[in-house]
């Protein structure tokens, strides 16, 4: 079975720091990898999508890399600020049937003003 | 944002009745999926689509059923509410299928579903 691990579960720091969330997955034969960001009470937001021939991606203050052969991925931060406060999942895709990608439970992040 | 709508938003019903949610799109995309979201047991995939008409399992589909006529609605009924089945739900679309690479999927905002 497919597991994807995500450490620490919940993340403070001050306002400006840089900061690195980690993803693991067990199989390392996978298609995709997404990073999501999930406020309280809300769906989920695509960031990053990162494909089995890629080793990273970029979206303003977000890098996420993947290393497939160590079966992880890092989604960086640069300069939190307060808003980037959320929840922040992972999702690895394989070669199977459509949907069924395997989710992280998260790391809850808090930037402190 | 993908345009994904889902409704109702907030439910709460009794043990035994039969409720059905429903997921729109406006992204002509081809793939759709439910999800629920259960703390400890992270997002959940109940049941996906890859067209009109065709659906298949995922992993937690015991108690759940769907149908999609159109391609921008798919339903998702819970047959008979049982109190297990109180949690939040997420519809999900994607333009590519699972497994293959690209494959990035989109989320509406959720519907949180009470049974007493």
């Amino acid at each position: 079975k497919q597991e994807v691990t995500q450490i620490p579960a919940a993340l403070s720091v001050p306002e400006g720091e840089n900061l690195v969330l980690n993803c693991s997955f067990t199989d390392s034969a996978i298609y995709n990898l997404q990073w999501f960001r999930q406020d309280p009470g809300k769906g989920l937001t695509s960031l990053l999508l990162i494909q089995s021939s890629q080793r990273e991606q970029t979206s303003g203050r977000l890098n996420a890399s993947l290393d497939k052969s160590s079966g992880r991925s890092t989604l960086y931060i640069a300069a939190s600020q307060p808003g980037d406060s959320a929840t922040y999942l992972c999702a690895v895709s394989y070669n199977t049937n459509a949907g069924k990608s395997t989710f992280g439970d998260g790391t809850t992040l808090t930037v402190k003003p | 944002d993908a345009g994904i709508t889902q409704s109702p938003r907030h439910k709460v019903t009794e043990t035994g009745t039969p409720v059905t949610l429903r997921c729109h799109q406006t992204e002509n995309h081809r793939y759709m999926y439910w999800y629920r979201q259960d703390p400890g047991h992270g997002l959940r995939l109940i049941h996906y689509s890859y067209g009109v008409k065709d659906t298949d399992k995922g992993e937690v589909s015991d108690g759940y059923s769907v149908s999609r006529s159109k391609t921008e609605d798919f339903l998702l009924t819970l047959e008979s509410a049982t109190s297990s089945q109180t949690s939040v739900y997420f519809c999900a679309i994607s333009n590519k299928a699972g497994g293959t690479v690209g494959n990035e999927q989109f989320f509406g905002p959720g519907t949180r579903l009470t049974v007493l």
